[in-house]
Formats: structure tokens, C-alpha cells, sequence
């Protein structure tokens, strides 16, 4: 069974740091695109960050770059999003995502990030 | 960027009563090989985002048959033909076709 599991979240003052955790257990990691999507209380859903099967390719969407960071440990089935420069439009719950444009895909229940002073 | 506009916003429903949603991109979704990167989600309260429809019209696994997805180009469905109280939640589309990927505002099923 494919299992995704964020953690990390928190609250944190505005230019401050958190790094985003998601372990995956039940498929070969290694074999797979993930990604970060958020979703600010209340609010819709927002693409954050994309890393490729062997970490040669990232991308992030505008509103993070600079200041956000995904990487992955394909050793230790791990993905992860270091978060600088915190903003409180960063406010959101944080989901990993084993997304695929074919295959099926999976997302984690994802972890709150709270921005505040 | 992609903006991905969705209509109508807040949909009440009868239940057993057909349901559906528009989706509409600034852009075409087509890639160089005809492929149509326009996905549909589901999100129900309290819980994530789980994905119906890749490719426009392929259902993904676990999705009931009275969920359809058509569409082409720009333009795109949601259909529910009968809808059931398991349906409440919020639908959106997405697409893949172009970084970044964007999602529509969402559309707010209920039951009247």
C-alpha cells in the first residue's frame, strides 16, 4: 500500500525557516516524479514544487523561488521542501504528492505551516 | 501562467439530480503529441485531494462511472449523473500541460 507522510509543519515568526519531511513507503521511490502542493486556509490549491525521479530536474512556482528549496533521499525514501524567508502568505497545509500525468497518484494528508508574529 | 476558470462556483444539488462543471484554460493544454494535460480533483471536508479524471477523460481508480470528464482544446466537463451525498465537496480542475501547473478557484458541491 503506497503511503505518503508529511511532517514538519509548525508555527514559525515571518522570515523564519521550516524544512518539510514526507516519507513514502509501498512503491519504489526512486521511480517516481513527487511534488509539494499547498492550500492556504479556506482557500484553493497551488502547485509549489516538482522534482524529477533522480533529482537532476526541479521546479518551483514563482511565488517560492529563491526562497524554497525541494530535494530528495531516494536511500531513504524521503522527500523534502526547505522552506527560508517564511512569509504569512505561506500560511497553508503542505502536501507531498507521488503525482503522475498517466499513472495513478497519491497524496499525504498533508502538514500545516503557520506564519505568524 | 495558465489561469483555469471554473463555473459555477457553488452548485446545490438534489440528490440523485445530474451535476456538472466547467472548466475553461487561458491557453491550450495540447502538447506537441496531442496529449491533453487537464485533470479533474475531488477534495471532500476535512480530507485531501484525491484526482478522478487525468487526460480529460480518463478515470482513475475507485471513481464511480456516474463521474464523466469531456472536453478538448480549452473547454472542459465535469459530469455526475446522479449525484449521491458521498459527492459533497469541492471540484477542481488542473493543468498539466504547462509549469506551473494551476488549478481552477474550485466549485462547491452540496446537497440542496
Amino acid at each position: 500500500e503506497v503511503q505518503l507522510v508529511e511532517s514538519g509543519g509548525g508555527l514559525v515568526q515571518p522570515g523564519g525557516s521550516l524544512r518539510l519531511s514526507c516519507a513514502a513507503s509501498g512503491y519504489t521511490f526512486s521511480r517516481y516524479w513527487m511534488s509539494w502542493v499547498r492550500q492556504a486556509p479556506g482557500k484553493g490549491l497551488e502547485w509549489v514544487a516538482n522534482m524529477k525521479e533522480d533529482g537532476s530536474e526541479k521546479r518551483y512556482v514563482d511565488s517560492v523561488k529563491g526562497r524554497f528549496s525541494i530535494s530528495r533521499d531516494n536511500a531513504q525514501n524521503s522527500l523534502y521542501l526547505q522552506m527560508n524567508s517564511l512569509r504569512v502568505e505561506d500560511t497553508a497545509v503542505y502536501y507531498c504528492a507521488r503525482a503522475s500525468r498517466t499513472q495513478r497518484e497519491f497524496w499525504g494528508q498533508g502538514t500545516l505551516v503557520s506564519v505568524s508574529s | 501562467d495558465i489561469v483555469m476558470t471554473q463555473s459555477p462556483l457553488s452548485l446545490p444539488v438534489t440528490l440523485g439530480q445530474p451535476a456538472s462543471i466547467s472548466c475553461r484554460s487561458s491557453q491550450s493544454l495540447v502538447d506537441s503529441d496531442g496529449n491533453t494535460f487537464l485533470n479533474w480533483f475531488q477534495q471532500r471536508p476535512g480530507q485531501s485531494p484525491r484526482r478522478l479524471f487525468y487526460k480529460v477523460s480518463n478515470r482513475d481508480s475507485g471513481v464511480p462511472d456516474r463521474f464523466s470528464g469531456s472536453g478538448s482544446g480549452t473547454d472542459f466537463t465535469l459530469k455526475i449523473s446522479r449525484v449521491e451525498a458521498e459527492d459533497v465537496g469541492i471540484y477542481y480542475c488542473m493543468q498539466g500541460a504547462h509549469w506551473p501547473y494551476t488549478f481552477g478557484q474550485g466549485t462547491k458541491l452540496e446537497i440542496k
